[in-house]
């Protein structure tokens, strides 16, 4: 079935440095992938929509300048969390949809998630 | 706006019992919703998707059922093993295709002893 790997799966950073976090799609192309955060005991929150070759979309609240996405290849998503705080200490998690597999009722793909910790 | 719920947040049941996991939302126009399974510290895993149009998906010990009209969905777990403790989180998704946003509950997380 359709693997979406993310890496790294855990970073510890200072406060006021940036970290990046890949996610992959390993066996199909996506051309849209899409980036949650999940904090202790909360849901997951939507926070962009990453479109292969354009900008991305951001969900009300979520700082584009903070969070920067780049979806460069139909297999490569990236996130960049500029000038780390720690309460952007969280854990993040990418998905994406195989666009091989039915289109009406095809579920969403995860990786295993990345834990930011930022001190 | 839409509002997903899981209700209990924790359950703990010895194994063998079957059980119930509760989710409800408030606007019932909706496309599909996904259960998925979260492990501690680990990603999604898709379990069943269930279209505005059906009433149940069945996968193994895993059986969802949907009712749109009242905004509620259920998990029933059947013969529960030690395995199946995690987080079990529901989402809707909203609008009228696969590509509309997806709104998750909280989650239930479930203990199953041995």
């Amino acid at each position: 079935g359709a693997v979406v790997s993310q890496h790294p799966s855990w970073v510890i950073c200072k406060s006021g440095t940036s970290v990046k976090i890949e996610c992959r799609s390993l066996d199909f192309q996506a051309t849209t992938m899409f980036w949650y955060r999940q904090f202790p005991k909360q849901s997951l929150m939507l926070m962009a929509t990453s479109n292969e070759g354009s900008k991305a979309t951001y969900e009300q609240g979520v700082e584009k300048d903070k969070f920067l996405i780049n979806h460069a290849s139909l297999t490569l998503s990236t996130l960049t969390v500029t000038s780390a705080h720690p309460e952007d200490s969280s854990f993040y998690i990418c998905s994406a949809r195989d666009p091989q597999e039915s289109p009406w009722d095809s579920p969403l793909h995860f990786g295993n998630g990345t834990r930011l910790t930022v001190t | 706006k839409q509002e997903v719920t899981q209700i209990p947040a924790a359950l703990s049941v010895p194994e063998g019992e079957n059980l119930v996991l509760n989710c409800s939302f408030t606007d019932s126009a909706i496309y599909n919703l996904q259960w998925f399974r979260q492990d501690p510290g680990k990603g999604l895993t898709s379990l069943l998707l269930i279209q505005s149009s059906q009433r149940e998906q069945t996968s193994g010990r895993l059986n969802a059922s949907l009712d749109k009209s009242s905004g509620r969905s259920t998990l029933y777990i059947a013969a529960s093993q030690p395995g199946d403790s995690a987080t079990y989180l529901c989402a809707v998704r909203r609008g009228s295709s696969n590509t509309g946003k997806l709104i998750f509950g909280q989650g239930t997380t479930l203990q199953v002893k041995p």
